[in-house]
């Protein structure tokens, strides 16, 4: 098993660029994709970010994701922050066909 | 469209037994992994377990294995979480979803129900 882990917190201003990280502890990156969700205060989690770098439709272009093998990471930038991207965001892989690995969780601030 | 619809909120006291529902529709429920996922206050997501809807193949988190039992009427579109005896330790919000066909991520999520248990 290996372990995600994430920021406690980020903060960015409106119309900035924001970086998470999602670290993974063990076995490659590159072996299982990454995906990310946003939770908003009081709503159930929604997909940003699927198979490492693809957007469902109706996810801005402000938002992309990246794997980084070298330090064994994937990350979720956002850009042109708006008040509205203020959330906890997740990152989340697998390993095996059945077993689902979260990681900690981001609230990001949009000051 | 499809949609995951939970069951509304609960209220129970420690001991207690309680099963919580998530029916699924705009899809073909039986062909669809479907999750269950525990959010406690203030915490991140932890995955309890999956059951394949057509068969009725479940698998456990090895953390809740003996904790809950997931089950599906496939009849009805419709899964379930069910615990014998809560425990405070219990409270959170926890969420269905629907794994894609890949099984790789949660595509789908109801809107959660909250347990309380005190």
């Amino acid at each position: 098993n290996f372990m995600l882990t994430q920021p406690h917190s980020v903060s960015g201003s409106p119309g900035k660029t924001v970086t998470i990280s999602c670290t993974r502890s063990s076995g490659s990156i590159a072996s299982n994709s990454v995906q990310w969700y946003q939770q908003r205060p009081g709503s159930a989690p929604t997909t940003v970010i699927y198979e490492n770098n693809q957007r469902p439709s109706g996810v801005p272009d402000r938002f992309s994701g990246s794997i980084d093998s070298s330090s064994n990471s994937a990350s979720l930038t956002i850009s042109g922050l708006k008040t509205e991207d203020e959330a906890d965001y997740f990152c989340q892989s697998y390993h095996s066909s059945i077993h689902w690995v979260f990681g900690g969780g981001t609230k990001l601030t949009v000051l | 469209e499809v949609q995951l619809v939970q069951s509304g909120a609960e209220v129970k006291k420690p001991g207690e037994s309680l099963e919580i529902s998530c029916k699924g529709s705009g899809y073909s429920f039986s062909n669809y992994w479907i999750g269950w996922v525990r959010q406690m206050p203030g915490k991140g997501l932890e995955w309890m377990g999956v059951i394949y809807p057509g068969d009725s193949d479940t698998r456990y988190s090895p953390s809740f294995q003996g904790q809950v039992t997931i089950s599906a009427d496939k009849s009805i579109s419709t899964a379930y979480v069910q615990w014998n005896s809560l425990k405070a330790s219990d409270t959170a919000i926890y969420y269905c979803a629907r794994l894609t066909t890949a099984t790789t991520r949660f595509d789908y999520w109801g809107q959660g129900t909250l347990v309380t248990v005190s």
